[in-house]
This record gives C-alpha cells, structure tokens and sequence, in this order.
C-alpha cells in the first residue's frame, strides 16, 4: 500500500498570502496524484488532477506540481473561501490512498 | 453535469449490515470507474472499492472479507453492501465516479503506441452519515 503522508498538519495563513502545502508519497506515483478540498459538512471538492491539471471550475490562484514522490500545492493570494482541510489522493495503485491532510486556517 | 445521489441506512447496531446505494445521472455510466469511500474520525478518508468499466471490482483488503459491491447498469447504480459492523465502522460514506486519464507506460514517463488509463476521482455524492451504536 502507497502511504501519503501530508505536511503540516495545520497551516495558518493571513488573507492574500502564500500557503504551500506538501504531499510525499511512499514510492514513486508519477503525476498520479489529485488534490481535493473540503469544508465541515462537505464532500471534498477536486481541485488538481495529474499533480498540475485544474479541475473545471477551480481558480487560477490554485497550482500543483510535483512528480514521482512529492507534490505541492500552492494557494496563492488566500482568500477566506479557502479555509478548508485539503487531501492529497494517489490512483497510481490500488488500494487508493489519501494523505491526512493539511487544515488552511486564517493566522 | 454528472450528479451522484446516494441513500442508505443512517443508524445500526453491531453485527448488522450496512446497506448503500448511488445513482449516477447526467452522464455516461459505462465510461466510468465508480467508488466507494469512506471518512471515520480514527483513519480519515479511506477508498474501500471500486467497480470499473469491464464490471470487475477491487477492493481494499482490510475490509475485502465484510465488503460486497454490485452494479445495477440498467438503473446507472451501485451499492455497498458491508456486513458485521461495528463501531469502528461509523463514518461518512461517500460515492465517486473514476474519470479516465491517458497514462504514460506504467512506471515510465513515456508514450508508447498503446494506450494506457488511469483513473482519477472527480465527482463525489452528498455524503451519508452511518452510525454504529447499541
């Protein structure tokens, strides 16, 4: 089993800053790799598909890279829309794994 | 727009047997690969199956024992059906459809004259909240 392991567990971020968050995998996934965002009470939201796609829809202030075991995504200029957990998710393999993900809160 | 709906018993006691359905409308259910996930409070988002386009299905190993998925195509369907419950089993249940990605050859970074897929989560259901408690 691919474990994914998210890094930091809580990022505080003030409104219109950078957040990076990062996402290692335990071997090698290519750009197999999705990003999701979710709020209390939701089902997560796709964000980022083959590690830098966006998804229909997600703002361009939202950005993946990454390849083979590490991943990040950046927020740029936080808006409080998006203060929610975010979960990295590999499909290189099965079973599918997610990362624990990384709580976005305003600093 | 694909939507996902998804209904099933919300309260159990232990030993009983849990028992979900998702429709799929909006979209093309033959072209997809549909899931099975889960959020408990002690391990977070786990994927506990998968039916893909073929019919075949796949499931995570650790609940393959307790774990039955079926597909109804002529409804665009598919349930989850997991039996011996218990408290470890309280969480939110989600369905998913699969949306296909070409893929380089598997563990390369090339591309070669067959074409290879994978699949990646897109769309997810509204969620049912399932509580296991005597």
């Amino acid at each position: 089993e691919i474990e994914m392991t998210q890094f930091p567990a809580t990022l505080s971020v003030s409104p219109g800053e950078w957040a990076t968050l990062s996402c290692r995998a335990s071997q090698s996934i290519g750009r197999n790799l999705a990003w999701y965002q979710q709020t209390p009470g939701q089902a997560p939201r796709l964000l980022i598909f083959d590690a830098s796609r966006r998804a229909t829809g997600i703002p361009a202030r939202f950005s993946g890279s990454g390849s083979g075991t590490e991943f990040t995504l950046t927020i740029s200029s936080l808006q409080s829309d998006d203060l929610a957990t975010y979960y990295c998710q590999q499909y290189n393999d099965w079973p599918r794994t997610f990362g624990q993900g990384t709580k976005v809160e305003l600093k | 727009q694909v939507q996902l709906q998804q209904w099933g018993t919300g309260l159990l006691k232990p030993s009983e047997t849990l028992s979900l359905v998702c429709a799929a409308s909006g979209g093309s259910f033959s072209d997809h690969h549909w899931n099975w996930i889960r959020q408990t409070p002690g391990k977070g988002l786990e994927w506990i199956g998968e039916i893909d386009r073929a019919g075949d299905i796949k499931y995570n190993s650790y609940l393959a024992s307790r774990v039955i998925i079926s597909p109804d195509t002529s409804k665009n369907q598919f349930s989850l059906r997991v039996s011996s419950v218990t408290a470890a089993d309280t969480g939110v249940y989600f369905c998913a459809r699969g949306k296909a990605i070409e893929s380089p050859i598997p563990g390369t970074l090339s591309w070669g004259p067959k074409r290879y897929y994978k699949y990646y989560i897109d769309v997810w259901g509204q969620g049912t909240t399932v509580t296991v408690s005597s």
